[in-house]
């Protein structure tokens, strides 16, 4: 079973509202990671992190934003929430050897926006 | 895009029954992977072939991974009701640093 945790799991919220989506791991992991996916499709990267003070934009371009001042913590963060944003959010990790980019993934967020 | 194809988009099979699933990407990879996703929940990872391997096995896992024709296959043997699941591949793209996945397999198993 990973360590790697996410809450809430589910959210209901109004549009405008700021949400932030949590996002811990206890693996000590340097590569961190958000995904959304939308029922029954793949996976979208919207951003990673390669360790502290770390992170970039992934390939769907996305309005939230991330943040990661430790190593185990990279939470995402809405600053005014709309339908469209109405998803699944998967958090990950890795470990740092590309030759072995496995992912451990949470249980992810069901965000609904009203 | 880079991303992934699998095929079929969904299988429904009898228990007990062999389970094929396949995957195609579009561009040189270091290594491919697959994933399991039970429904509105996170993604497990299954196992990872290499680029340099052809086969590999895990338990009633098989995966075949065929460079020529940038292509993989995962075989589950004897399929049981609990591997009703979604099934991702993923594969690593030479000099990039992240994981790219498929669109999946929704794969249902009769009792």
């Amino acid at each position: 079973e990973a360590d790697i945790y996410q809450t809430p799991r589910y959210l209901v919220i109004g549009t405008g509202k700021k949400i932030t989506l949590e996002c811990s791991q206890t693996m000590g992991h340097d590569k961190m990671y958000w995904y959304q996916q939308d029922p029954g499709m793949e996976l979208h990267l919207i951003h990673y992190s390669y360790g502290v003070n770390s992170t970039e934009k992934g390939d769907l371009s996305s309005e939230s934003t991330v943040s990661r001042i430790r190593t185990e913590h990279f939470p995402l963060t809405l600053e005014s929430a709309r339908p469209s944003h109405t998803s699944q959010y998967l958090c990950a990790s890795s470990e740092t050897t590309v030759s072995n980019e496995k992912l451990f993934f949470g249980s992810g967020t069901q965000l609904s926006v009203l | 895009s880079q991303q992934g194809e699998e095929d079929p988009q969904a299988l429904s099979i009898q228990e007990g029954e062999n389970a094929t699933m396949n995957c195609s990407y579009k561009t040189s990879i270091n290594n491919l992977q697959w994933y399991r996703q039970n429904s509105g929940r996170g993604l497990v990872h299954l196992i990872l072939i290499r680029s340099n391997e052809r086969e590999k096995h895990s338990g009633r896992l098989r995966v075949t991974l065929d460079t020529s024709k940038k292509s993989s296959s995962l075989l589950i043997t004897a399929s049981r009701a609990a591997d009703t699941a979604s099934y991702f591949c993923a594969h690593l793209i030479q000099g990039a640093q992240k994981l790219v996945f498929g669109q999946g397999t929704r794969l249902t198993i009769n009792p």
